[in-house]
C-alpha cells in the first residue's frame, strides 16, 4: 500500500462546477498537508498549506484535513478553464522530513 | 518571494555525456534542497536531499555515482547526470524548504526536461 493514495483521474468538469479532490494516507505521523498545482511541463506551485486537522479557505479554494480518517480534500468553487492542471497532494511528518506526494489528479475544466 | 530558479528548462544530450542542472534560491537561503524526478503522468519521486556543505542523502535505488549532487552554497544546488542514457530521460525538479507562517513549506523550481538521444 502506498503511503499516500490519490485518484489520478482524469477529471473533467464544466466551467463553474465545484471540484472535489481527495487523498488518503496511512502514516498517522503526518502533520503538514499541502496541495500543489502543476501545469504541464512546469514545477508544482503551492496552493494550500494546512497544519494538523481543520479547514482552510483561500478565495475559491478550501482545504480540509480529517486526521481521524486520514483523509484530506481540496475543493475548488466556481471552477475556471485556467484551473485545468494536475493537482498533487503532499504531506510530511513533524520531524521536517521529506514530502510524500500523491500521484496527482489531472483536472480539465471545460468552457 | 521564495523563488527557486532552475536551469536549463530543457536539454537534449547524447548518450554517454553528462548534464548539469542548476537550482538557485533567489531571495532566501536554502539550507536544504530536494531533487525529484517525474515521469509523464506520474507523481514526483524524491531522488535525494542535499544540505549545504555536506553530502547528499540519496533515496533507496538512486545511484549516487550517476546522479551527483552538490550544494556548495546556501543559494545553489546542482544535479549532474553522468554518463546519461535514454532511460534517464525525464523531468527533473528541485525544491527548497522555506518558512511559511511559522511552519515550513516547499517551493519548487520550474523543472528541467532532459532528453537523452
Amino acid at each position: 500500500q502506498k503511503e499516500v493514495e490519490q485518484d489520478p483521474g482524469p477529471l473533467s468538469v464544466p466551467e463553474g462546477a465545484i471540484v472535489s479532490l481527495n487523498c488518503t494516507y496511512s502514516n498517522s505521523a503526518f502533520q503538514y498537508f499541502m496541495w500543489y498545482r502543476q501545469y504541464s511541463r512546469k514545477g508544482p506551485e503551492l496552493l494550500m498549506y494546512t497544519y494538523s486537522s481543520g479547514n482552510k479557505e483561500d478565495g475559491r479554494f478550501t482545504a480540509q484535513v480529517d486526521k481521524s480518517s486520514k483523509y484530506i480534500s481540496l475543493f475548488i468553487r466556481d471552477s475556471q478553464p485556467s484551473d485545468s492542471a494536475t493537482y498533487l497532494c503532499a504531506m510530511r511528518d513533524n520531524q521536517g522530513g521529506k514530502l510524500i506526494f500523491g500521484q496527482g489528479t489531472e483536472l480539465s475544466v471545460k468552457p | 518571494g521564495a523563488v527557486v530558479s532552475q536551469h536549463p528548462s530543457w536539454v537534449i544530450c547524447k548518450s554517454g555525456t553528462s548534464v548539469k542542472i542548476e537550482c538557485r534560491s533567489l531571495d532566501f537561503q536554502a539550507t536544504t534542497m530536494f531533487w525529484y524526478r517525474q515521469f509523464p503522468k506520474q507523481s514526483l519521486m524524491l531522488m535525494a536531499t542535499s544540505n549545504e556543505g555536506s553530502k547528499a542523502t540519496y533515496e533507496q535505488g538512486v545511484e549516487k555515482d550517476k546522479f551527483l549532487i552538490n550544494h556548495a552554497s546556501l543559494t545553489l544546488s546542482t544535479l549532474t547526470v553522468t554518463s546519461a542514457h535514454p532511460e534517464d530521460s525525464s523531468f527533473y525538479i528541485c525544491s527548497a524548504r522555506v518558512p511559511i507562517g511559522g511552519g515550513s513549506g516547499y517551493t519548487f523550481g520550474s523543472g528541467t526536461r532532459l532528453t537523452v538521444v
